[in-house]
């Protein structure tokens, strides 16, 4: 089936330190991807997109790339400042029907402490 | 455009009671989508609306839950003789083909609490 799977959290890591949130897929055809991030009390905001193999997407500092021979798409950013904690969601999505359903991995929680 | 709004934000009732909740999307947006997001797990695709039309509904969704879209703006999302495992985030998301429909914006969510 069509899954989704990221790396379990929570990840802590301090300020101006280097992230990776490991994301891959499975699914039939080919799909877009997205990372969303969900902030404390917030509903969940699209964070960047790819939408065909070896795409870029890259938003506030963030970037992944849509690595299609490693069904993979993480999500790295150079320096992480204390704002940045947030869940992180690693998602697919697939034209169903006619119209597209959005497929959401379990989420990683990342903590930046000063 | 003030995005999708949910309410209410929370809600806490006792098992067997019925719960409704309400999503108003962006206003240009034709479709509505419905998840659910229990605690450590990402969003589950629960059902899916274009226009007043729901065209597709999740096998998660019990008969006890129903979803309407009357007039192909607000939606309803209602919830029968809730149980405990009902407890769980409820978020709708709204998009349309013309801003690019891979896009879904989501509401703040709706939290239900099943005592």
């Amino acid at each position: 089936g069509n899954s989704v799977t990221q790396m379990e959290g929570p990840v802590t890591l301090s300020e101006e330190a280097f992230l990776t949130i490991n994301c891959t897929y499975t699914a039939t055809g080919y799909p877009s991807l997205f990372w969303y991030v969900q902030y404390p009390g917030e509903g969940l905001q699209l964070l960047l997109k790819a939408t065909k193999a070896d795409d870029k997407g890259s938003n506030k500092g963030f970037e992944a790339t849509y690595r299609k021979e490693t069904t993979s798409f993480h999500l790295e950013k150079g320096s992480v400042q204390v704002s940045d904690s947030a869940v992180y969601f690693c998602a697919l999505i697939l034209f169903s029907g006619g119209y597209n359903k959005l497929i959401f991995g379990a989420g990683t929680r990342l903590a930046v402490h000063p | 455009d003030t995005g999708v709004s949910q309410d209410p934000r929370h809600k806490i009732t006792k098992r067997g009671q019925n719960v409704t909740f309400r999503c108003d999307p962006i206003s240009e947006h034709n479709r509505l989508y419905w998840y659910r997001q229990t605690l450590g797990q990402g969003p589950e695709f629960l059902t899916y609306f274009q226009n007043e039309a729901q065209l597709e509904t999740s096998r998660l969704l019990s008969d006890r839950f129903s979803a309407e879209r009357p007039k192909g703006s607000f939606s309803t999302l209602e919830i029968q003789r809730t149980e405990q495992g009902d407890s769980a985030m409820y978020l709708c998301a709204s998009s349309t083909r013309l801003s690019g429909a891979n896009v879904l914006t989501f509401g703040a969510g709706s939290r239900l609490t099943v005592l």
